[in-house]
């Protein structure tokens, strides 16, 4: 019963190091996105993808890259990492427009 | 834009006294409209949702009712238990630009003690 898993869990950057969170879902979910959680400021969409090879910018997109090459996996990365992108990553999929968001676990990231 | 604000915590109660986090959001359009809860150190969790007005969405003693006249879904529980000690987000669907995505409040954290 996986769901939306996320890799890794936690993880310390020195800035300018380059990494990829994983996520992928078992669900055969259309939709998948990544949101950021920063304190006082709830959760805001990074990136989102409606299919396979199908992928859009979200509120906050700058220093981040995501592909989608399978309906299973949606990979973000972090091309230079920066202390500004301290924060908990949280990937997200659904059936469709108008469905129930599943989120993963989230993803602990420190960038020093 | 589309938005949603919620009432600033911490909120702290004591076990099995009465709960209720305000949340009121700005829409164009008539979202679907939902209660996520993130208990330490996890993810986040569908509480609840609602996805017309005048609907209640219910779960684990938690309500809300979706109220388009006030454009509010206010979280109230009648007796809460240290178990709910978490942050919850109140959020809507924006489905414009053929995306289904989500805009959160800042999230409201709770704290019960015995």
């Amino acid at each position: 019963n996986a769901g939306v898993t996320q890799t890794p869990k936690f993880q310390v950057l020195k800035t300018g190091q380059s990494m990829t969170l994983q996520c992928a879902q078992d669900m055969n979910h259309e939709y998948m996105s990544w949101y950021r959680q920063d304190p006082g400021m709830g959760l805001r969409l990074i990136h989102y993808s409606v299919g396979a090879g199908i992928t859009d910018q979200g509120e906050v997109p700058n220093g981040y890259n995501v592909s989608r090459s399978t309906t299973e996996d949606f990979p973000l990365r972090l091309l230079s990492a920066a202390p500004s992108q301290t924060s908990v990553y949280f990937c997200a999929s659904s059936q469709g427009s108008g469905n129930t968001i599943y989120f993963g676990e989230g993803s602990w990231l420190t960038v020093v | 834009g589309d938005s949603v604000t919620q009432m600033e915590g911490p909120v702290t109660l004591s076990e099995e006294a009465c709960l209720t986090i305000n949340c009121t959001y700005t829409a164009t359009g008539y979202p679907s409209l939902f209660w996520y809860v993130q208990y330490p150190g996890e993810g986040l969790q569908l509480l609840l949702k609602a996805t017309k007005a005048d609907d209640k969405g219910s779960n684990k003693g938690f309500e809300a009712t979706y109220r388009k006249e006030t454009t509010s879904f206010h979280l109230e529980k009648g007796s809460v238990q240290v178990s709910d000690s978490a942050v919850y987000f109140c959020a809507l669907s924006d489905v414009s630009g053929g995306y289904n995505k989500l805009i959160f409040g800042a999230g409201t954290r709770l704290a019960v003690h015995p």
